[in-house]
């Protein structure tokens, strides 16, 4: 159960910007927001993490609900190579399905 | 940095063979995690440790699953006797931080087990 909702798959176009969403609604107060990506064939990849505050970093960004309830990975330009499965996990580190991106050319 | 190390990368065994997973983590680092992978249940947390102890085995599938974690360096996921139900990717990852989880996993490239 790993307690996080995320959607089957999304699509993007290259260049453009993707916003990845996730509900943790039953999320605990000290609980992190961690993102990771799985491309073709590879392992998990760390992609950004967060408790509170929006977080930046050269991969992507997270926006975080005021509630915590939600959270929001933002690639602000989707490239071919960021095609992926994008998993939202809490600080348990239980993997749900995730959601598989698509960027078309 | 050589990241997580898993052997080995393919394993092919016959149902009713023992298997042995090895995971070396990256030093330093206080955690360690097994995770298996299949089509049907997706990445599954098996087992974690910090500090060589193991904290919650509860994703074991069963009895014939072991792990253990002889110092910080090493760590093996053991199946005894293999089923073809086991077939699947088996990741490990490690983490600088203990119980916070406040620091991303570092996953290896993991092993792939054919059980015939």
């Amino acid at each position: 159960d790993a307690k996080t909702t995320q959607p089957n798959s999304m699509e993007s176009n290259e260049e453009e910007p993707v916003h990845l969403p996730c509900n943790h609604s039953t999320i605990s107060g000290t609980d992190y927001i961690h993102w990771y990506r799985q491309l073709p064939s590879q392992g998990p990849e760390y992609v950004i993490h967060g408790l509170t505050s929006n977080v930046n970093n050269r991969m992507a960004s997270l926006a975080i609900a005021e509630d915590r309830k939600s959270s929001t990975l933002i690639l602000h330009r989707a490239t071919l190579r960021d095609a992926a499965v994008y998993y939202c996990i809490r600080g348990d580190m239980r993997f749900g399905a995730g959601t598989r991106l698509t960027v078309k050319p | 940095d050589a990241g997580v190390i898993q052997s080995p990368r393919h394993e092919v065994t016959e149902m009713g063979q023992e298997v042995t997973l090895r995971c070396k983590p990256i030093s330093g680092h206080n955690s360690l995690f097994w995770y298996r992978q299949t089509m049907m249940r997706g990445l599954e947390l098996l087992i974690y440790f910090n500090n060589n102890v193991p904290i919650d085995d509860s994703g074991m599938p069963e009895d014939r699953f072991s792990a253990k974690m002889p110092n910080a360096s090493f760590s093996t996921l053991k199946i005894q006797p293999s089923e073809p139900r086991d077939s699947a990717v088996y990741f490990c990852a490690s983490s600088p931080s203990g119980f916070s989880y406040n620091s991303p996993l570092h996953f290896g490239n993991g092993t792939r087990l054919t059980v015939t």
